[in-house]
């Protein structure tokens, strides 16, 4: 079992442009939830996942998107990057009350 | 609102002494705990969970007490090795596992020999 799978693992972006992060949840996983971590900082909720649609939303703007797919994966969209937003973000899976695993992050640095 | 804070930026426990980090949440309805350990360039890992129907759970070498009266919980470590050096993060999450998990800001454990 490969747990959960983040790509890429580091990304360098201009400001204004778009990124999109993808996750691969844990084997028979069915809700994929992101977060975003700065630097010294604690994970920070974005969004959850479940059947495919928005579950929840934490305080980011609508330039923060995502999508999953039927195969539970799931991809994160930023749009008009500011430097702010450079950051690890987490994609984190689970499975009904069973508890959350977290992928290695993928490093994004806006310049 | 939504908090949920440690009480030390850095802790430094000689090695083979025990360890215990502390957290503090603002959220009385809050009924799930989670301690999660992040080390360098990984995800944060499950380490133990207590709902709030428990005020003591055991696992192996890590003991968590939760307080409500105070709104307190605490991570003990016990025989504290190197390779517990990382970021503990406390967090709260309903009982459901359906909801967001609420990180606070960590307190990064140093180990010395």
């Amino acid at each position: 079992d490969a747990g959960v799978t983040q790509s890429p693992t580091h990304l360098i972006k201009t400001r204004g442009q778009q990124v999109t992060l993808r996750c691969s949840p844990k084997s028979g996983h069915d809700t994929v939830s992101w977060y975003q971590q700065a630097l010294g900082q604690g994970p920070q909720f974005i969004f959850q996942y479940y059947e495919e649609e928005e579950r929840q939303r934490g305080n980011f703007p609508d330039r923060f998107s995502g999508h999953q797919f039927p195969n539970y994966s799931s991809e994160l969209n930023v749009n008009a990057l500011l430097l702010g937003d450079s950051a690890l973000y987490l994609c984190a899976s689970s499975f009904g009350t069973l508890e959350a695993f977290f992928g290695q992050g993928t490093r994004l640095t806006v310049v | 609102g939504e908090s949920v804070g440690l009480h030390l930026p850095t802790l430094s426990v000689q090695e083979g002494d025990n360890s215990i980090i502390n957290c503090a949440y603002s959220n009385s309805a809050s009924d799930y705990f989670i301690w999660y350990k992040q080390e360098s360039g990984k995800g944060p890992q499950f380490i133990i969970d207590i709902r709030s129907n428990m005020d003591k759970r055991q696992g192996q070498r890590v003991t968590v007490l939760l307080n409500k009266t105070v709104k307190h919980l605490s991570l003990q470590i016990a025989a504290t090795q190197p390779g517990d050096s990382a970021v503990y993060f406390c967090a709260e999450n309903s009982v459901n596992r359906d909801d967001k998990i609420i990180f606070g800001k960590g307190t990064r454990l140093h180990i010395l020999p």
